[in-house]
């Protein structure tokens, strides 16, 4: 089945301790999204890819960092993990920008900082 | 600036119907998407609204005003499975998903 991937689904790190997350589409879709979500609270985006084009959020912290080697793959790196940053991070894809394209959501990693 | 607007909870009983409403206020619109949430989990796509009207898809219904900025998402025959988070999101004029913090749904035997 085409799918989402997200690994791991479940990160502990201690605080300052650098952590990546991984995300892996077999869609073939042209978009990638990071999504940072705190209990209760909208999805944040942080950053997306159209193709190997980045556009980064203009709030997103200079601790996120994003890298799109390929298509199917897509890393969030995070340089020095606050206790402010343990959420759920969902990677998401879309087949194209603009309308009808739904996004198709990764299980989520979900952070813990110690 | 753009805002999302639903309610936080909402209680109902298996079996029963419920309406989820959602207003909006945004930078150009390129349509209303609804999600469901379980908790723990990924969201998953639900509904997708850019003309007025009705949207039907079995047990689950969209509506949407644009001159209004307002949708609802109706829910028939009422589940246990149906408890999570409905979350509103729409699509602005960057095609950038503004979702809403989501409605969490409470069903009740």
């Amino acid at each position: 089945d085409a799918m989402v991937i997200q690994n791991p689904r479940y990160q502990v790190t201690q605080f300052g301790k650098p952590v990546t997350l991984s995300c892996s589409q077999t869609l073939n879709h042209n978009v990638m999204y990071w999504y940072q979500q705190k209990s209760s609270q909208a999805p944040k985006l942080l950053f997306h890819y159209y193709d190997k084009d980045f556009n980064n959020e203009a709030d997103t912290p200079d601790n996120f960092q994003s890298r799109r080697p390929n298509t199917s793959f897509c890393f969030l790196d995070i340089r020095s993990p606050g206790l402010g940053d343990a959420a759920m991070y969902l990677c998401a894809t879309s087949r194209e920008q603009g309308s009808y394209n739904e996004q198709f959501f990764g299980p989520g990693t979900r952070l813990t900082v110690l | 600036g753009q805002n999302i607007d639903q309610p936080t909870e909402m209680t109902a009983t298996e079996g029963a119907i419920v309406q989820i409403n959602c207003t909006y206020q945004t930078s150009g619109f390129n349509g209303l998407f609804w999600y469901q949430q379980h908790a723990g989990e990924a969201p998953t796509f639900l509904s997708y609204n850019v003309l007025d009207g009705l949207e039907e898809k079995g047990r689950f219904s969209s509506f949407l005003s644009r001159s209004k900025g307002y949708s609802y998402l109706l829910l028939k025959e009422l589940q246990m499975k149906d408890s999570a988070s409905y979350l509103c999101a729409v699509m602005d004029s960057n095609y950038q998903l503004i979702w809403g913090a989501g409605t969490k749904l409470i069903i009740k035997p």
